[in-house]
This record gives C-alpha cells, sequence and structure tokens, in this order.
C-alpha cells in the first residue's frame, strides 16, 4: 500500500451537490490527518485537522477510521469556490511531523 | 493572521547556478520546513530544521542542498549548482511542533532552471 493515496479525480459535480472523497494511509501508527486545499499553483491551505474519529466545520466533515486506516472528506452544498484540489496529509510518526502528501483529488464544481 | 511569507515568487537561473530561496515562518514558530512540488506531482518533503539543525531529511536533499537560519528570522534554502530536475515549486512551511498542529505553508518560489 502507498503511505497515502487518493484518487485522482477529478469529481465533476452540480453546485449544491453533496461529494465525498476517501483516502487511504499505511503507517497504523499515525495519530494526526489533515486535510488540506490546493488551488492551482498556489500553496497548500489547512481545510480540517482529524484526531480522532471525524471533525466537522460547517459544510465539511472528515472521518477517521483506523481499523481500516482510510480517511474521508465530505463536503456538502457544494459552491464554485469549492473547486480545488483536496490533498490527504499524514504525518509521519516522527517527532518533527514531515508530511506526507496524497495526490490529491481535483474537485470541478459546475453552475 | 500571521502567515509565512516566501521570496522571490519566481526565481528563473541556468543550469549550473547557485540559487537561494528565503522564507520568513511565524514568528512563534520552532520547526521549519521545506518542501517541493513537481509540476502535476505531488508535493514532496525536503527537510525539517529544528534548533539550528536538520532535524530530518529525504533521499531528495543531497549535497545540493543546503538549509540555514542565518539572523533568526530568515529560514534559507541554497542549491548549489542547479540541474534542470530541479525546476519545482518550493513550499516553506513552519510550525509551533506541538504534537498534531498543523504546518502552515507560504506561497511558494517557483523554481524554473533553464
Amino acid at each position: 500500500r502507498k503511505e497515502v493515496e487518493q484518487d485522482p479525480g477529478p469529481f465533476n459535480v452540480p453546485e449544491g451537490a453533496t461529494v465525498a472523497f476517501n483516502c487511504t494511509y499505511s503507517n497504523s501508527a499515525s495519530q494526526s490527518f489533515f486535510w488540506y486545499r490546493q488551488d492551482c499553483r498556489k500553496e497548500p491551505k489547512l481545510l480540517m485537522s482529524v484526531y480522532s474519529s471525524g471533525n466537522e466545520d460547517g459544510r465539511f466533515t472528515a472521518q477517521l477510521n483506523r481499523a481500516s486506516q482510510y480517511i474521508s472528506l465530505l463536503i456538502r452544498d457544494s459552491k464554485l469556490s469549492d473547486s480545488a484540489t483536496y490533498l490527504c496529509v499524514v504525518p509521519q510518526n516522527t517527532g518533527f511531523q514531515k508530511l506526507v502528501f496524497g495526490t490529491g483529488t481535483r474537485l470541478l464544481v459546475s453552475p | 493572521e500571521p502567515e509565512v511569507t516566501q521570496t522571490p515568487s519566481h526565481q528563473v537561473t541556468q543550469m549550473g547556478q547557485e540559487v537561494i530561496l528565503r522564507c520568513v515562518p511565524i514568528s512563534n514558530h520552532l520547526y521549519f520546513y521545506w518542501y517541493r512540488q513537481i509540476l502535476g506531482q505531488k508535493v514532496e518533503f525536503l527537510v525539517s530544521f529544528y534548533n539550528n539543525e536538520i532535524s530530518e531529511k529525504s533521499e531528495i536533499f543531497d549535497d545540493q542542498f543546503s538549509v540555514e537560519r542565518p539572523d533568526g528570522s530568515n529560514f534559507t534554502l541554497k542549491i548549489r549548482s542547479t540541474k534542470l530536475e530541479d525546476s519545482a515549486m518550493y513550499f516553506c512551511a513552519s510550525s509551533s511542533g506541538d504534537r498534531d498542529q498543523p504546518q502552515h505553508f507560504g506561497d511558494g518560489t517557483r523554481l524554473s532552471i533553464l
């Protein structure tokens, strides 16, 4: 299994749709996880942190399944501005928290 | 909101030349990182830096690369003799280092090697 694996997409959805992305990771010792958002040729920006079973922030919900080693991101009521690449990020279990990135899942929200 | 800043935003250099990429991390952060992203590929870890020394580096970070924090605010990445394959976006990041705290990224330097 790759360290962090994501479906690259693209996911094409209409405005208002609900969309979900999955991510699998190989390091069973990982304790925390992040979803970052990256716009074209821009820096990754933190979207959500996931420490326990899940986290919710407005239209965004992240869930963690440690037994199956996957993390999901659910976006409800999609907006045009949600169009971006969503990066699943897993810190290595070291003291200095080297981040391992997935390839990202591209989301395109259309009118 | 405090942010990580990077300069220059775009650097064009001839192959074989030295480049220095600069970063100013968030002021109360203690851990500093460089990542790179080749066009169309994923973000890759290069190096982490804490207490004025490298704490971890990847296989990409060979003898051509070096980092330093010369004055307590700037954090630099030097590539001594650039190669075509060094062309990429280079992102600096910093964190407080507290467990589970996220890293905050600068907006990157686009390095183009001719």
